[in-house]
């Protein structure tokens, strides 16, 4: 299987910026998303990267190291409705499936 | 064009029930996954369709099945339910869109609750 950590908690000020890591051990990578997911609710799509580097999409971006087995979400100038949980997903090769990380609780207080 | 739709979004049964779940995927997907979630296991993989042909299984005992129809349609059934069985069951669409690149979209899920 694939060993996908990321920290459980993390608590910003509206406004600021938060980095969300995520670290994966995995042989046949072929690819990593991240989820936003509200509470009660499903979790919605934000990136997927699979070649290095940093994607920005707005006020979120995501990097990825392949050779480090490492990603990150970057959330800038955050908003309380970005209080939720980010979920790190894992494809595989020929796997069809998504490994999910446990996920990371963003609390943005005012 | 519209998102996965699942039905029913809520449910209330009774342990040793049955029950069936619906997925629609995305208009041009072919793959459906689906995932269980609770608190305290996360999202965990149940089964991958594609095609009508199952390409991948998680680790989950028999009692959960499911099947693809020719127009995509997906649903999964669980038999003989258990206490444990109460999750939100989501239903995920996903396709090849250019080379390399993979979406994958979750539907709003079912909430089951098992009593």
């Amino acid at each position: 299987g694939q060993n996908i950590d990321q920290p459980t908690e993390m608590t910003a000020t509206e406004g600021a910026i938060v980095q969300i890591n995520c670290t994966y051990q995995t042989s046949g990578f072929n690819g990593l998303f991240w989820y936003q997911q509200h509470a009660g609710e499903a979790p919605t799509f934000l990136s997927y990267n699979v070649l290095d580097g940093l994607e920005e999409k707005g006020r979120f971006s995501s990097f990825l190291s392949r050779s480090k087995g490492y990603s990150y979400l970057l959330l800038k100038e955050l908003q309380m409705k970005d209080s939720a949980s980010y979920l790190c997903a894992v494809r595989v090769i020929n796997d069809y499936k998504l490994s999910f990380g446990a996920g990371t609780t963003v609390t943005v207080r005012a | 064009k519209a998102g996965v739709t699942q039905t029913p979004r809520y449910l209330i049964k009774t342990r040793g029930q049955q029950v069936t779940l619906s997925c629609s995927p995305i208009s041009g997907h072919r793959s459906v996954s689906w995932y269980q979630q609770t608190p305290g296991q996360g999202l965990q993989f149940l089964f991958e369709y594609f095609s009508e042909t199952q390409r991948n299984k998680g680790n989950f005992p028999g009692r959960f099945s499911g099947r693809q129809f020719s127009n995509s349609r997906s649903e999964m059934n669980v038999s003989t339910l258990e206490l444990g069985d109460s999750a939100l069951y989501l239903c995920a669409s996903s396709s090849v869109v250019e080379q390399g690149q993979y979406e994958q979209y979750f539907g709003p899920g079912t909430r089951l609750t098992v009593t």
